[in-house]
């Protein structure tokens, strides 16, 4: 059974303040592991795809970086803004379509 | 381009009423999915359509039906409401190429007393 683990549960970081979420995963045969960022109120939005060990995608503020057990999502200098609960996902080989998510880090960054 | 949208917002029942909760979208994508979602659970997939006219159970499927009779539309249908089932449900879509990255649409809130 694909399992997707994330820490922390919680967050809360001064504004410039750098740190980083983690997503730890059990699957068979990783196909891809994805990060969503979701708003208050409103659905999950994508942010990054990652398929292999090593890998590395970067936006604004945002670093996800992928392991062969977990990845990092490394925020530098957050801003207020960047207030949300990031969600990780994993898709496996075998299931093309489904997407095991984790319970989410809710991120808070005060002014 | 409204993307994903769900209709109603907000819902509550009584166990053992029926309703059903629409998902339209607007960017012809091939896939659709419901999904409901708990505090300390995250997202956890009911049903999902690959298709216009094909549906697939997802890991919660119990105690939830659906129909895929147009390729914009998604509609999720609750026979009998339980308490259990009160949660928040989204609808996501996405293309073929890109089945992971998924559009999701605002979400249901709905509470069944």
């Amino acid at each position: 059974e694909d399992q997707v683990t994330q820490s922390p549960e919680a967050l809360r970081l001064q504004e410039g303040e750098s740190s980083s979420l983690n997503c730890s995963y059990t699957v068979s045969g990783l196909r891809g592991l994805f990060w969503y960022r979701q708003d208050p109120g409103k659905g999950p939005e994508f942010l990054f795809t990652l398929y292999s060990a090593g890998e590395e995608k970067e936006k604004e503020r945002l670093k996800a970086t992928l392991t062969k057990k977990e990845s990092f999502l490394h925020i530098t200098a957050p801003k207020p803004e960047d207030s949300a609960t990031y969600l990780c996902a994993v898709q496996a080989g075998g299931s093309a379509r489904q997407l095991t998510f984790g319970s989410g880090t809710q991120l808070t960054v005060l002014p | 381009n409204a993307g994903v949208t769900q209709t109603p917002k907000f819902r509550v029942l009584k166990t053992g009423q029926s309703m059903t909760l629409l998902c339209a979208q607007d960017m012809n994508h091939e896939y659709m999915y419901w999904y409901r979602q708990d505090p300390g659970m995250g997202l956890r997939l009911i049903h999902y359509s690959v298709g216009e006219g094909t549906t697939a159970k997802g890991e919660v499927p119990d105690g939830y039906n659906v129909s895929r009779l147009k390729k914009q539309n998604f509609l999720l249908g609750l026979e009998s409401a339980a308490p259990s089932q009160t949660s928040v449900y989204f609808c996501a879509s996405s293309s073929r190429a890109l089945d992971y990255e998924q559009y999701f649409g605002p979400g249901t809130r709905l509470t069944v007393t």
